[in-house]
């Protein structure tokens, strides 16, 4: 079956630490996209890759850093410098007229 | 800029009761409008969209009118059931080429009670 697939499902960080949470989707997308969602409030964008090798930031990138080295893959990096970072993260990829967004279940990331 | 504006929850219904979540939007141009869906602990689902005025999306005994002259996206359901509990997010995605943000309301938490 096509999807997306989000690993892990729950990830706990030290802080001070880096993490990386994988995104990987074998529908053929070409746009892949990073969200992330606090309790109570809507996603806000992080990051988007139209292309491989090509990525813009979103709306909250501060603390954050993405790679998109194969089509299929698109993690996201969460660096020490993020000030907040316990929230649900949410992946989402869309294909050819990049209407319609298909997103993954998501990785809830907790600092200690 | 582009936005969303989304009827605020909780919003409670018994089991076989009307629902409306009301959205309206800001946009320049024709955006697609869509209506995703989000269930405890998981991503979000495509529950419905539409893509030009006048166009209504339905699924799941849901259905949505994409109103230009309201700029209006509202989301009804005739007779919801307890597994319909979840948030409900009304988004917009601008009419431009390329990746798009898609620009989300906050949500609006629906519970069913039987």
């Amino acid at each position: 079956d096509g999807g997306i697939t989000q690993s892990p499902k729950y990830l706990f960080r030290k802080e001070g630490q880096n993490v990386t949470l994988s995104c990987e989707q074998n529908l053929n997308h070409d746009a892949m996209y990073w969200y992330r969602q606090d309790p109570g409030q809507g996603l806000r964008l992080i990051y988007y890759s139209q292309i491989v090798n090509d990525f813009q930031k979103g709306d909250i990138a501060e603390g954050y850093s993405v790679s998109r080295e194969k089509k299929e893959s698109f993690p996201l990096t969460v660096t020490s410098a993020q000030k907040n970072p316990t929230a649900f993260y949410l992946c989402a990829s869309s294909g050819q007229g990049y209407n319609e967004q298909f997103f993954g279940p998501g990785t809830r990331l907790t600092v200690l | 800029g582009d936005s969303v504006t989304q009827m605020e929850g909780p919003v409670t219904l018994s089991e076989e009761a009307f629902l409306t979540i009301n959205c309206t939007y800001t946009a320049t141009g024709y955006p697609s409008l869509f209506w995703y869906v989000q269930y405890p602990g998981e991503g979000l689902q495509l529950l419905l969209k539409a893509t030009k005025a006048d166009d209504k999306g339905s699924n799941k005994g849901f259905e949505a009118t994409y109103r230009k002259e309201t700029t209006s996206f509202h989301l009804e359901k005739g007779s919801v059931q307890v597994s319909d509990s979840a948030v409900y997010f009304c988004a917009l995605s601008p009419l431009i080429t390329g990746a798009n943000n898609l620009f989300f309301g906050t949500g609006t938490r629906l519970t069913v009670i039987p």
